[in-house]
Order: structure tokens, then C-alpha cells, then sequence
């Protein structure tokens, strides 16, 4: 079945403990994304990448890391996590000329 | 610069009415647009979407949009309101060329309660 898929789905950590928010879809697909939800706000891009080892930054990429060093895989990481990350967390993928595929969500809350 | 605005952050309605959501746009270039839906607790479902062929775009489950340069509009309607309808919608401009760059703008959403 093709999917994205997120791990954990949900995580209560605190202020200052590095985290890794694991993204991985089984489409080939070369576009791969982040995106936090917050209530009015809709979803905003965090970062995104283009293929293997190419990323770039989003509309709110402050305090946070991503990389890509294989296709399959995006992992989110948050070195040093502040309450005003707490979200909801969604990864994407897509092919050129294809429309995005989201996975189910990391709900994220930082104490 | 490319932004969305969903004019209605929540939209009541009663079940077998009809159903719109409003949604205007501002971009760049010529503009991809979609609608996706997000059920309580769950991802988001992509609804249909506009890439520069027809101006009216049928998508699932009934829903359809019709894009309007002019109007710099791409509302979301539909007939007949079912309870599965709802949910929270959001409207998607991409303005990047669609098939060559990866940056979507969300709007703030709008949340639909269906009575019976």
C-alpha cells in the first residue's frame, strides 16, 4: 500500500531534550516535506527537499533541523525543543505533476 | 509572494442542504489550487484540484470547485451535505509551476459542522 508513514504519532517531551520525528513514504517519490498544523494557522512548511541531500527552508524552519540521505526518508529534529513547538506535526510526499501525499501526524507537546 | 484566504473559519449547515466554502487567492504566476479535507484525528485527503485545464473541477464525494482568475476565487461547493462532511477544509495555492516547484501555502481552514 502506498503511504507515508510517521514515528511516533504522539510525544510528550521537555524544554531542551533533542528529538527525531521519523518520516518515511514507499512511493519513490522525489518532494518530501514538513509542515506544522496550529489552530488558524492551517498548515505552514517547514522544510522541504527536492531529492537526496537537497533541502531547503519553509516558511518557519526556526529550530528545526531536517536531513535526506536517502529518498525514502525525511526525518524532523528539534536539538532544542521550546514549548511554542508544540504541534501537530505532518510529513509529505509527491512526485512532479502529482498531488501531495500527507502522512497521519505527530502530535508534539514540549513542557 | 503567494498567500490563501479562506473567508469562513467555520460554516454550519444542515444535512441535504447545500454546501460553500469560500476560498480567494493571491500568486505570482498562474496558480495551482486544491482542496484538501481532514476528518477528526486523521491526515489530510486530497479533495480535487485546479492545474490550468478546466475551470471546473470535479473532485470526491460530490464535491466540486470552480476557478476564477477574475475573481482571484477557487470556492468549494457542494449540492447536498451529507454528516460524513464533517470536517475541517483547507485551500492550497501552489504558484511555482506546479510541476516544478514544491511550495504549497495553506489556508487558516474552515471547519464544517453538518446538523442533522
Amino acid at each position: 500500500e502506498a503511504q507515508v508513514t510517521q514515528n511516533p504519532r504522539y510525544l510528550i517531551t521537555v524544554t531542551g531534550k533533542k528529538l527525531t520525528v521519523t518520516c518515511s513514504q514507499n512511493m519513490n517519490h522525489e518532494y518530501m516535506s514538513w509542515y506544522r498544523q496550529d489552530p488558524g494557522l492551517g498548515l505552514r512548511q517547514i522544510y522541504y527537499s527536492m531529492n537526496v541531500e537537497v533541502t531547503d527552508k519553509g516558511d518557519v524552519p526556526e529550530g528545526y533541523k531536517v536531513s535526506r540521505k536517502e529518498k525514502r526518508n525525511f526525518p524532523l529534529i528539534l536539538e532544542s525543543p521550546s514549548p511554542n513547538q508544540t504541534s501537530l506535526y505532518f510529513c509529505a510526499s509527491r512526485r512532479i505533476g502529482v498531488e501531495q501525499y500527507f502522512g497521519p501526524g505527530t502530535r508534539l507537546t514540549v513542557t | 509572494a503567494q498567500s490563501v484566504t479562506q473567508l469562513d473559519s467555520h460554516v454550519s449547515v444542515s444535512e441535504g442542504t447545500p454546501v460553500l466554502l469560500r476560498c480567494n487567492y493571491s500568486s505570482s504566476y498562474s496558480p495551482s489550487l486544491f482542496w484538501y479535507v481532514q476528518h477528526p484525528n486523521k491526515g489530510l485527503q486530497l479533495l480535487l484540484k485546479y492545474t490550468s485545464a478546466a475551470t471546473l473541477v470535479k473532485g470526491i464525494n460530490g464535491f466540486e470547485a470552480e476557478f476564477k482568475k477574475s475573481e482571484t476565487s477557487f470556492h468549494l461547493t457542494k449540492p447536498s451535505a451529507h454528516m460524513s462532511d464533517a470536517a475541517e477544509y483547507f485551500c492550497v495555492v501552489s504558484d511555482r509551476g506546479w510541476a516544478a516547484g514544491n511550495k504549497l501555502t495553506f489556508g487558516g481552514g474552515t471547519r464544517v459542522l453538518v446538523k442533522p
